[in-house]
């Protein structure tokens, strides 16, 4: 089975430019998630889907972050314009119906962001 | 407010050197508590849930139990490539529907020959 896939990998951009992270679920996984890992930090929560609709975004910068999950599969995270303070590993993680018994997210590898 | 503490904050062992890493937990609603395993460079890797007090899961070298307040990561004789970050998190339901995960700041685990 393959895993939760992201891209790209890294990324270095300047402050006040845009930047949009992919994030492709495993296949079946009606949820998604994207969460901001900072150095030395755990993973923070942005945004949780369910198919197709936003399930928690109560710690997305709305000002400046945006996501979106088209037809219940593919998801994109952008960033515009980025601070400093957004330099992080952005991860995307997927699971089964978080209402059924089994809720194990599985993460991507991540997408490390540097912003200058 | 939910908080999750992981302690200590880095642990270094000896091989064969057995030890536990903590988490404790305020949270209200708690549904899960669950146990990741991250590499440098990688993202986090499911290991264990537990859902209820006394429960305890075991993984080759990893046992996971769980009180009302607390989590334990026990390590038995450790090897160099249990190395790595252990991230606890606790899920607990959402006002409005749907569950969440609140993650630690993790112990970072250095297990040396």
């Amino acid at each position: 089975e393959a895993g939760v896939a992201q891209s790209p990998r890294y990324k270095i951009i300047e402050k006040r430019q845009s930047v949009a992270f992919w994030c492709n679920p495993i296949s079946g996984h009606a949820t998604l998630y994207w969460y901001q890992q900072i150095l030395g930090q755990g993973p923070k929560l942005l945004i949780q889907f369910q198919n197709n609709g936003v399930v928690d975004d109560s710690q997305l910068p709305k000002d400046r972050f945006s996501a979106e999950r088209l037809k219940g599969v593919d998801s994109t995270l952008k960033i515009q314009p980025a601070k400093l303070e957004d330099s992080a590993v952005y991860l995307c993680a997927s699971s089964k119906d978080p209402g059924q018994s089994s809720y194990e997210q599985y993460f991507g590898p991540g997408t490390r962001l540097t912003v200058t | 407010e939910d908080q999750v503490t992981q302690s200590p904050e880095a642990l270094r062992l000896q091989e064969g050197e057995s030890s536990s890493l903590n988490c404790s937990y305020t949270v209200s609603g708690l549904r899960g508590l669950f146990w990741y395993r991250q590499d440098p460079g990688k993202g986090p890797e499911f290991l264990f849930t537990l859902y209820s007090a006394g429960e305890e899961k075991e993984k080759e070298r990893l046992k996971a139990t769980l009180t009302k307040k607390e989590s334990f990561l026990h390590i038995t004789a450790p090897k160099p490539e249990d190395s790595a970050t252990y991230l606890c998190a606790v899920q607990f339901i959402l006002t409005g529907g749907g569950n969440k995960l609140t993650f630690g700041t993790g112990t970072q685990l250095k297990v040396e020959l």
